[in-house]
């Protein structure tokens, strides 16, 4: 089974900032099987980007992807208010999936 | 519009059973790999099952601390979804989320539905 750890824990950073998020797999991951989530309070988990650097339907192009075998980044260039929320990496490996731990990211 | 609706949670004691359905809308179910995914109050996300389209097979995987106790199933004629808990813990505790697969990734999410299992 791949564990996936993310880091850090909590991210505080101010509005405009960037942020940079890390995920690291305990074996290698193909690309393809790499996405992430943003999950904001009482709300469902929304996809941003999947095989670790395509942006999904609608997501704005401050968010990127990126990494490859056992780490993997999400960046984004530019802090919004709206971006603070949990931020969770995903991968698929021989008919099963998991999820990291989550990173929270919080406004300093 | 996509829409997933998940219903059927609610609070039942350790050893129960209880049924979770998804009612799916807004595109060709029949077509579509789903999955349920779970996440305890407060806890991170955790993947539940997946069951493939009739036409892959409707093979159906699930995680190693529910196989064998839960269950997914479809009715593409009804275009739902569903999840057959049985033997519940304390640890099965959590909201219930239907997803659409997209490769390998859950695109589309439902709402969620809480199951709370105590006595």
């Amino acid at each position: 089974e791949i564990v996936l750890t993310q880091s850090p824990g909590t991210l505080s950073l101010s509005p405009g900032e960037r942020a940079t998020l890390s995920c690291r797999a305990s074996q290698s991951v193909s690309s393809s099987y790499l996405a992430w989530y943003q999950q904001k309070p009482g709300q469902a988990p929304r996809l941003l980007i999947y095989g670790a650097s395509s942006r999904a339907t609608g997501i704005p192009d401050r968010f990127s992807g990126s990494g490859s075998g056992t780490d993997f980044t999400l960046t984004i260039s530019r802090l919004e208010p709206e971006d603070f929320a949990v931020y969770y990496c995903q991968q698929y490996d021989s008919s099963s999936y998991s999820f990291g731990q989550g990173t929270k990211l919080e406004i300093k | 519009e996509v829409q997933l609706v998940e219903s059927g949670g609610g609070l039942v004691k350790p050893g129960g059973s209880l049924r979770l359905s998804c009612a799916a809308s807004g595109f060709t179910f029949s077509n579509a790999w789903m999955s349920w995914v779970r996440q305890a109050p407060g806890k991170g996300l955790e993947w539940v099952g997946r069951i493939k389209s009739k036409s892959d097979g409707e093979t159906t995987d699930y995680a190693a601390p529910v196989k064998g106790r839960f269950t997914i199933s479809r009715d593409d004629s009804k275009t739902t979804l569903y999840l057959q808990m049985n033997s519940l813990n304390t640890e099965d505790t959590a909201f219930y989320y239907c997803t659409t697969l997209r490769g390998y990734s859950f695109k589309y999410w439902g709402q969620g539905t809480l199951v709370t299992v105590s006595s």
